[in-house]
């Protein structure tokens, strides 16, 4: 089925460890995004990439790193994970047509 | 940076009654794309209805339909004849017209919305 895949759905760390979410879509769609969600705090922007080859931050960049693999893949890494960046993970694409497609999201706690 | 601001935390509603979930935003633009999105338990995001800055004409999608005031910067989405599937958090984003932010959505902080029967 065409849309957003994102890896692992769950994962538990330790503090300190690091992980990396993966992300791919198969829409062709040029600019991916990672949102983060916490409760009452919506969806707030990590990082993006407007296009192949080009990342930029968002509102909320700190402790993540991110790596537009190709055209399909958006993967957002924790390098030292810290027990503030426990919540729930989306990534998202876009194309032309201001659709949207998000993944099923991951949940992350970090201990 | 634009904001987008849902003051309602929580919203009730009987089934089969109407409900209005407010959406207020700050924008120096005058071209962009107002959404609603709904989130079940499911943690899906799902796309309600959206709305371009440009279309005087209100989105109406079957049961759900927004009210855009443009000169007040306000986004409400209007809910008719309830039913529990509508339990969810909803929340109201905005889009740029321009590349700004690679397109990316910004969103309000939400309002879960509770139906009873």
């Amino acid at each position: 089925n065409a849309g957003v895949t994102q890896t692992p759905k769950f994962q538990v760390l330790k503090t300190g460890q690091s992980m990396t979410l993966q992300c791919a879509q198969d829409m062709n769609h040029n600019s991916m995004y990672w949102y983060r969600q916490d409760p009452g705090m919506g969806l707030r922007l990590i990082y993006y990439s407007a296009s192949e080859g080009t990342t930029d931050k968002g509102e909320v960049p700190n402790g993540y790193n991110v790596s537009r693999l190709n055209k399909r893949e958006f993967s957002l890494r924790l390098e030292s994970a810290a027990p503030s960046q426990t919540s729930v993970y989306f990534c998202a694409s876009t194309g032309i047509y201001y659709g949207y497609t998000f993944g099923s999201g991951t949940r992350l706690t970090v201990v | 940076a634009q904001t987008v601001t849902q003051s309602q935390p929580e919203m009730s509603v009987q089934e089969a009654e109407t409900v209005t979930l407010s959406c207020t935003y700050d924008t120096s633009e005058s071209d962009y794309y107002l959404f609603w999105y709904k989130q079940p338990p499911s943690r899906q995001m799902i796309l309600v209805i959206r709305q371009e800055a440009y279309k005087q004409q209100n989105a109406t999608e079957n049961r759900f339909s927004v009210n855009f005031q443009k000169a007040a910067k306000s986004f409400s989405l209007k809910i008719s004849d309830s039913q529990l599937g509508d339990a969810a958090m909803y929340f109201c984003a905005y889009r740029a017209s321009f590349a700004n932010s690679g397109y990316a959505l910004n969103f309000g902080k939400g309002t879960s919305l509770l139906v009873t029967p």
